[in-house]
């Protein structure tokens, strides 16, 4: 089975534009969480989609958005960009995110730097 | 690649009790070890992690430890409480990459 991928892979931006970054999961996946790491944050849960619906949020402004496509790809988008977002954005896909035991996969990231 | 250890794979202690869990790497380019705790139908959560210029770090009634030249890090939970019975996974970051470990399932009884 091929991993998560995302794309891009690199991406540099300027304060107050907006990005949008992809993520597709393992096949049959239908949850996809997606997470933000910095150096001095770690890694920090945005939010997760599953069935086209986001199911769970962490704490971060509205600036960040998400979606869910019916193939369970998903996309991440950040508006009105600002340098503190500058980090690498992970998406990880499991099967069901309902089970006691499920594992996460990871893809690549993809790694943002605002100007 | 990194190979990431856990012990034990399941826990249990009475409540106000400690629980330690262990995990080991291979990579000594790994760079950042998060735990993260998966409860019961829910999605796995990051409860805390240590960067590799770090030797401890502590969080209310977690810690960790990290020895990079033993190629290991250990999770310290104290005064345990019925809510953290869980999952919890420890990991190991080498460039972009998150390798976890097996898991422990921990049992706090009341």
């Amino acid at each position: 089975k091929a991993g998560v991928t995302q794309t891009p892979r690199y991406l540099i931006k300027t304060r107050g534009q907006q990005v949008t970054l992809s993520c597709s999961p393992i096949s049959g996946h239908r949850s996809v969480s997606w997470y933000q790491q910095t150096p001095g944050q770690g890694l920090q849960f945005l939010f997760e989609y599953f069935s086209e619906t986001q199911r769970n949020k962490g704490n971060f402004p509205g600036r960040f958005s998400g979606r869910q496509f019916s193939n369970s790809r998903s996309e991440m988008n950040v508006s009105t960009l600002e340098l503190g977002d500058s980090a690498l954005y992970l998406c990880a896909s499991s099967l069901d995110g309902s089970l006691e035991i499920d594992e996460q996969f990871f893809g690549p990231g993809t790694r943002l730097t605002v100007l | 690649g990194e190979n990431v250890e856990q012990h034990p794979s399941t826990l249990s202690v009475q409540e106000g009790d400690s629980a330690v869990i262990k995990c080991t790497y291979s990579d000594s380019a790994s760079n950042y070890f998060p735990w993260y705790k998966q409860e019961l139908g829910k999605r796995p959560q990051l409860i805390i992690d240590i960067r590799s210029n770090v030797g401890e770090k502590k969080d209310q009634r977690i810690a960790v430890t990290l020895n990079k030249t033993a190629k290991h890090f250990s999770l310290h939970i104290t005064e345990t409480q019925p809510e953290d019975s869980a999952v919890y996974f420890c990991a190991a970051i080498t460039g972009n990459q998150f390798y976890f470990g097996t898991g422990t399932s921990l049992t706090v009884i009341p």
